[in-house]
């Protein structure tokens, strides 16, 4: 298995871009999730899936769309990226939620000049 | 919402001595589940050990044991022996039981092993 992963692993962008961050878990979860990681400041929950067609918003969800058409998949999209996204984008799943650990992918890199 | 706060950015600790990592959290809900992840310079981040919070044992996992108070929210990671291979970012995380949604992280301890 070749777990969660992610593409790319670094980017740059400029302002008022657009880009998708694209995310496949190859174990069959239900859970998907995006988090961005910013110094001093943890991870923190963009968006998360509970399967295929149901989304939600999580603690920051503004500038991002995502959407889950397949269980494998699970796209990260800047409508128009600004300064204020340049972060580390981790995408993760879960067979379930509760105790259920979360498996994270290699994380993606993102500058936005 | 449930807050999680890692009061210590920084630790150090010796070689084959032991290390407690602090975390305190801030809940109205009974049933949730709280984790600790370990990440490298490798950035990718590693499960180490996690507690149900309807059972009153600490979990354990090799060197990894956690001291879990309930009434206290407090939920500290001790790593007994430490290896050099141990140094990294050390997050905690709150995950609510009654709810779809997903973690919610300290801000980190960036543990540095001196050999």
């Amino acid at each position: 298995n070749a777990g969660v992963t992610q593409t790319p692993k670094f980017q740059v962008l400029k302002t008022g871009q657009s880009m998708t961050l694209q995310c496949a878990q190859d174990m069959n979860h239900e859970y998907m999730s995006w988090y961005r990681q910013d110094p001093g400041m943890g991870l923190r929950l963009i968006h998360y899936s509970v399967g295929a067609g149901i989304t939600d918003q999580g603690e920051v969800p503004n500038g991002y769309n995502v959407s889950r058409s397949t269980t494998e998949d699970f796209p990260l999209r800047l409508l128009s990226a600004a300064p204020s996204q340049t972060s580390v984008y981790f995408c993760a799943s879960s067979h379930g939620t509760g105790p259920a650990e979360q498996y994270f992918g290699p994380g993606t890199r993102l500058t936005v000049t | 919402a449930q807050t999680v706060t890692q009061s210590q950015p920084e630790m150090s600790v010796q070689e084959a001595e032991t290390v407690t990592l602090s975390c305190t959290y801030d809940t109205s809900e009974s049933d949730y589940y709280l984790f600790w992840y370990k990440q490298p310079p490798s950035r990718q981040m590693i499960l180490v050990i996690r507690q149900e919070a309807y059972k009153q044992q600490n979990a354990t996992e090799n060197r990894f044991s956690v001291n879990f108070q309930k009434a206290a929210k407090s939920f500290s990671l001790k790593i007994s022996d430490s290896q050099l291979g141990d140094a990294a970012m050390y997050f905690c995380a709150y995950r609510s039981g009654g709810s779809a949604r997903q973690l919610t992280f300290g801000s980190g301890t960036q543990l540095t092993v001196l050999p």
